[in-house]
C-alpha cells in the first residue's frame, strides 16, 4: 500500500467550475500536510500547507481529517490557469516528506 | 538569491557509467533532500540531509550515495548507472520546522540507455 495515494484523474471541468480532490494517507502520527502544484515538466510548488482546523486561501480552501486520514483541496471558480498536476504530502517523520502520485486538473474554456 | 540549483539539466549515461548530480542551496537550510519522479509516480525519496554530515536513506536509496559536507551542497552520486535509474531527479531544501516549505530545484532529466 502506498503512503499516500491520490486519485490520478484526470478531472476536466469548465471555467468556473467547483473542483474537490481527496488525498489519504498511512501513517496516523503524521504531523505536516501540503498540496503542492506542478506544471507540466517544472518542479513542485507549494500551493498551500493544511492545518487541523482547515485553512483557506482565495480561491483554495484545504481541509484535514485525521480520524479518517485524508486530506482534501477545493478549488471554487476555476481558472485556465488552474491547470496542473496537484500533489498531496504528508511530513510523515521528522522531515520526511511523503508524496501522492498527483491528480491532474484541466480547466477548458 | 538563487534559490536551489541543480546541474546538469539533462544528462545521457551509459549503463554501468557513474556520475554526480549536483545541488547547492544559498537559503541557509537545514534540511536537504532528494527526490526521483518517474512517470505516472509522485515524487519518492531518495535519501535526506537534516545538516552537515547527517545523510539518511529514503523509500529508494539504493543505487545512489549522497554525501553533505557544508550546509549549501548535497550532491548526489549515481555508482554504476542502470536503465531503471532513468528519471527526473529533484533536490528540495527547507529550514527546520514541520511547517516549513520545502523548495525545489528545476530538475536534472537523466536518461540511461
Amino acid at each position: 500500500r502506498k503512503e499516500v495515494e491520490q486519485d490520478p484523474g484526470p478531472f476536466n471541468v469548465p471555467e468556473g467550475a467547483t473542483v474537490a480532490f481527496n488525498c489519504t494517507y498511512s501513517n496516523s502520527a503524521s504531523q505536516s500536510f501540503f498540496w503542492y502544484r506542478q506544471d507540466c515538466r517544472k518542479e513542485p510548488k507549494l500551493l498551500m500547507s493544511v492545518y487541523s482546523s482547515g485553512n483557506e486561501d482565495g480561491r483554495f480552501t484545504a481541509q484535514l481529517n485525521r480520524a479518517s486520514q485524508y486530506i482534501s483541496l477545493l478549488i471554487r471558480d476555476s481558472k485556465l490557469s488552474d491547470s496542473a498536476t496537484y500533489l498531496c504530502v504528508v511530513n510523515m517523520d521528522f522531515n520526511k516528506f511523503y508524496f501522492g502520485s498527483g491528480t491532474k486538473l484541466n480547466v477548458k474554456p | 538569491n538563487a534559490g536551489v540549483t541543480q546541474t546538469p539539466k539533462f544528462q545521457v549515461l551509459k549503463t554501468g557509467q557513474s556520475m554526480t548530480l549536483q545541488c547547492a542551496q544559498d537559503m541557509n537550510h537545514e534540511y536537504m533532500s532528494w527526490y526521483r519522479q518517474d512517470p505516472g509516480m509522485g515524487l519518492r525519496l531518495i535519501h535526506y540531509s537534516v545538516g552537515a554530515g547527517i545523510t539518511d536513506q529514503g523509500e529508494v536509496p539504493n543505487g545512489y550515495n549522497v554525501s553533505r559536507s557544508t550546509t549549501e551542497d548535497f550532491p548526489l552520486r549515481l555508482l554504476s548507472a542502470a536503465p531503471s535509474q532513468t528519471s527526473v531527479y529533484f533536490c528540495a531544501s527547507s529550514s527546520a520546522g514541520e511547517q516549513e516549505t520545502q523548495y525545489f530545484g528545476p530538475g536534472t532529466r537523466l536518461l540511461v540507455l
